[in-house]
């Protein structure tokens, strides 16, 4: 079975600079899918961004990028000119690419950043 | 644009009630799940939806959970003898597909269940 860890539980940014949020993950699996999720308080999680295992070249969505490193099966969250609305919950979460295994998604437990005005 | 909306925000329950949970997914979407979050928590999956059917569930999914689309618009998630430990936030999720640009998941704000 896959697990997704988040060993920052809370994370704190002033506004402008840049933070990045850890997750690594264990798999037996060549192929699969991570994405990030945001989380606004009492708001439903949106997709931040998508990672695709088989590419080698890390995403990047606007000011969000990701730091993929297959080997080491660490997907970790850049935050460039942090923004008071990037306060929110974030998760990381891993698809399998495998129809066997199905489509759900496997979550970590979430980092949440407060950014300081 | 589209969301996946969840009512109610917020239920209240006593422990031994039946529970439904509803959710009406993003039109044009055609896989369904559900997901809880027990607080301070990983957020689990709970059930995937396709095909008026069942495609997978989890060890937390047992007999005393079941997943309808009664109408073509809502997808609810029923919890026929809630206990205490049921408490947690619901999430209801859909997608478009499979394929690479259809499989993203779109998320409820989620319905919170507390069990008394």
């Amino acid at each position: 079975a896959q697990t997704v860890t988040q060993s920052q539980p809370e994370m704190s940014v002033q506004e402008a600079e840049t933070v990045t949020l850890s997750c690594t993950y264990d798999t037996s699996e060549s192929d699969y899918y991570l994405f990030w999720y945001k989380q606004p308080p009492s708001r439903q999680m949106i997709l931040v961004i998508r990672q695709e295992a088989y590419k080698q070249q890390n995403a990047t969505e606007n000011r969000f990028s990701v730091n993929f490193q297959k080997a080491a099966k660490s997907f970790s969250l850049k935050i460039s000119d942090s923004q008071l609305g990037d306060a929110a919950m974030y998760f990381c979460a891993y698809r399998s690419y495998e129809k066997s295994s199905g489509d759900k998604l496997t979550f970590g437990t979430g980092t949440r950043l407060a950014v300081r005005p | 644009e589209p969301e996946v909306t969840q009512t109610p925000s917020h239920q209240v329950t006593q422990m031994g009630q039946e529970v439904i949970l509803r959710c009406v997914p993003i039109s044009n979407h055609l896989y369904f799940y559900w997901y809880r979050q027990i607080l301070g928590q990983k957020v689990e999956f709970l059930v995937s939806f396709y095909n008026n059917e069942i495609s997978e569930k989890s060890e937390i999914f047992d007999d005393q959970f079941s997943v309808e689309r009664p109408d073509g618009s809502n997808f609810t998630l029923k919890i026929r003898s809630t206990k205490l430990e049921d408490s947690a936030m619901y999430f209801c999720a859909s997608s478009a597909g499979q394929t690479i640009n259809k499989n993203i998941q779109y998320f409820g704000a989620g319905t919170r269940l507390s069990v008394l």
